[in-house]
């Protein structure tokens, strides 16, 4: 299995402040002969479904607002939310599809200071 | 615009069998481009993927439930459905159906979701 391991598991950030969420994978999402990371992130506000943000590392699923981004490559991703808003607070999960065994990571809950 | 709604009972006792069901509303479960996936989260927890079905009845399980774990589609009806058998107080859990992307055959990110449902297992 290819083990996610997100970091930190909970962040507090002040409004209109940036937030920085890690993902680190077990073994390398990276496929060489396309240089594509296998790597998705998703939001799950309370009492909600996850909801798609970014899949492929770093596109933005449509309809996001562009204050979200992924990066990363290989093991280790980031999703960074460059001003935070109110309607931001949610837990986070990144997904890695590079294995037949889809697995995501542990979550991390976002929070307003 | 896609949708997806989990239905099932929402109490259970153990050793039984739970039996779920995804209804796709909004676009045909029969479309190339997609498989249709399980995905559940015990209470306060993260995510964990059961397994996702072509509408070929093709499917793909995760080891850890395979033994236990049946997922079906039915094109006429535009459902699939997932069928887990001698549950625990550990299957306590939402269940999500989701629509899996694929490219090149293979599984890629799920979108969207439906709603969820809880099953509780509990004597």
């Amino acid at each position: 299995d290819i083990v996610m391991t997100q970091s930190p598991d909970s962040l507090a950030v002040s409004l209109g402040e940036r937030a920085t969420i890690n993902c680190k994978s077990s073994q390398s999402v990276l496929y060489n002969s396309n240089n594509k990371n296998y790597l998705a992130w998703y939001q799950q506000k309370p009492g909600q479904p996850p909801k798609l943000l970014i899949y492929w590392a770093s596109t933005r699923e449509s309809g996001v607002p562009d204050r979200f981004s992924g990066s990363g490559s290989g093991t280790d991703f980031t999703l960074t939310i460059s001003s935070l808003q109110a309607e931001d607070v949610a837990v986070y999960y990144c997904q890695q599809y590079y294995s037949t065994l889809i697995t995501f990571g542990q979550g991390t809950r976002l929070e307003i200071k | 615009q896609l949708q997806l709604q989990e239905s099932g009972p929402g109490l259970m006792k153990p050793s039984e069998t739970l039996s779920l069901t995804c209804s796709v509303s909004g676009d045909s479960i029969s479309s190339s481009s997609y498989y249709w996936g399980w995905i559940r989260q015990p209470p306060g927890k993260g995510l964990e993927w059961i397994g996702s079905i072509y509408y070929s009845g093709s499917a793909y399980y995760n080891p850890s439930l395979k033994s236990r774990v049946t997922i079906s589609v039915d094109t006429s009806k535009n459902q699939f459905s997932l069928k887990l058998s001698s549950v625990t107080a550990a299957d306590t859990a939402v269940y999500y159906c989701a629509r899996h992307m694929i490219t090149s055959g293979y599984l890629r990110w799920f979108d969207p979701w439906g709603q969820g449902t809880l099953v509780t297992v509990s004597s």
